[in-house]
C-alpha cells in the first residue's frame, strides 16, 4: 500500500505570509493525488486535486504541483487568512485498498 | 448535491448498548467508505463498499457490523463497544469503484461517538 510523509505541525504564521506543507509518498503507479483540510469540529473537505504528473491543482489561493521525480505533492499559499487555520492532510490515492490514504495532517494556525 | 449526510452527529452510548450510525449519498457514487479518526490524528479506513458489496475490511473488530441496504445509504452497527472506541467517524462516498481511486472522496460531518 501507500505510505505518505507529511511534515509536522503545527505551523504558526502570521497573516499575509507564505505557507508551504511539505508532502512526499510512496506509491505503486501513479495515483491521484489529493490534499484535504478539516476546520475544528467538522469532517473533511477537498481542497484540490492532481491526476497526472506536472498537473497542477488550486482552488482558494492554493496551490500544489504533482511531482513525479520527486514523488511530492507541497501545498502552497501565497497570503494566509486566519480563516485558514485548520489541519490540513495529503492523501495519495491507493490503487490497492481502492481508497485514499491520509498523512499525519499539518495543523495551521494563523495569528491577526 | 455533493453532500454526505451523517447521522446523528453525537452519540453516547454504554458498553452494552446497540446503535447505529447512518449515512446517505444522492450522488450516484457506487463506493462508500467509514473511517474512524481519532483526536490529532489521521482518518483511518475500516470499510470499503463497492457496488453495495464489502469489498475490504481492514481488520476492524466484529463489534462494528457495516451494512450497505442500497447505493446511497451506508449503516454503521456498533455493539459492545470499548471505551476506547470513542472517536469521530466519518462515512465518504466516491465515484469511482473500479479499485483505481483516482477520483475524490467526499467525507459527511462524521459522528462523533463517546462509550461510557
Amino acid at each position: 500500500g501507500n505510505s505518505v510523509t507529511q511534515m509536522e505541525g503545527p505551523v504558526t504564521l502570521s497573516e499575509e505570509a507564505f505557507l508551504t506543507i511539505n508532502c512526499t509518498y510512496t506509491a505503486t503507479g501513479y495515483p491521484s493525488l489529493f490534499w484535504y483540510v478539516q476546520y475544528p469540529g467538522e469532517g473533511l473537505q477537498l481542497l484540490l486535486k492532481a491526476t497526472k504528473a506536472d498537473d497542477k491543482g488550486s482552488n482558494k489561493g492554493f496551490e500544489a504541483t504533482y511531482r513525479k521525480e520527486t514523488t511530492s505533492f507541497h501545498l502552497e499559499k501565497g497570503s494566509v487568512q486566519v480563516s485558514d487555520s485548520a489541519v490540513y492532510f495529503c492523501a495519495p490515492g491507493d490503487t490497492g485498498r481502492r481508497a485514499l490514504t491520509f498523512g499525519s495532517g499539518t495543523r495551521l494556525q494563523v495569528q491577526p | 448535491d455533493t453532500e454526505v449526510t451523517q447521522t446523528p452527529k453525537h452519540l453516547v452510548m454504554g458498553m452494552t448498548n446497540k446503535k447505529s450510525l447512518k449515512c446517505e449519498q444522492h450522488m450516484g457514487h457506487r463506493a462508500m467508505y467509514w473511517y474512524k479518526q481519532k483526536a490529532k490524528k489521521p482518518p483511518e479506513l475500516m470499510f470499503v463498499y463497492s457496488y453495495e458489496k464489502l469489498s475490504i475490511n481492514e481488520s476492524v473488530p466484529s463489534r462494528f457490523s457495516p451494512e450497505c441496504p442500497n447505493s446511497s445509504l451506508l449503516n454503521l452497527h456498533l455493539h459492545a463497544l470499548q471505551p476506547e472506541d470513542s472517536a469521530l467517524y466519518l462515512c465518504a462516498s466516491s465515484q469511482e469503484a473500479g479499485g483505481r481511486a483516482r477520483t475524490e472522496a467526499f467525507f459527511g460531518q462524521g459522528t462523533r461517538l463517546t462509550v461510557v
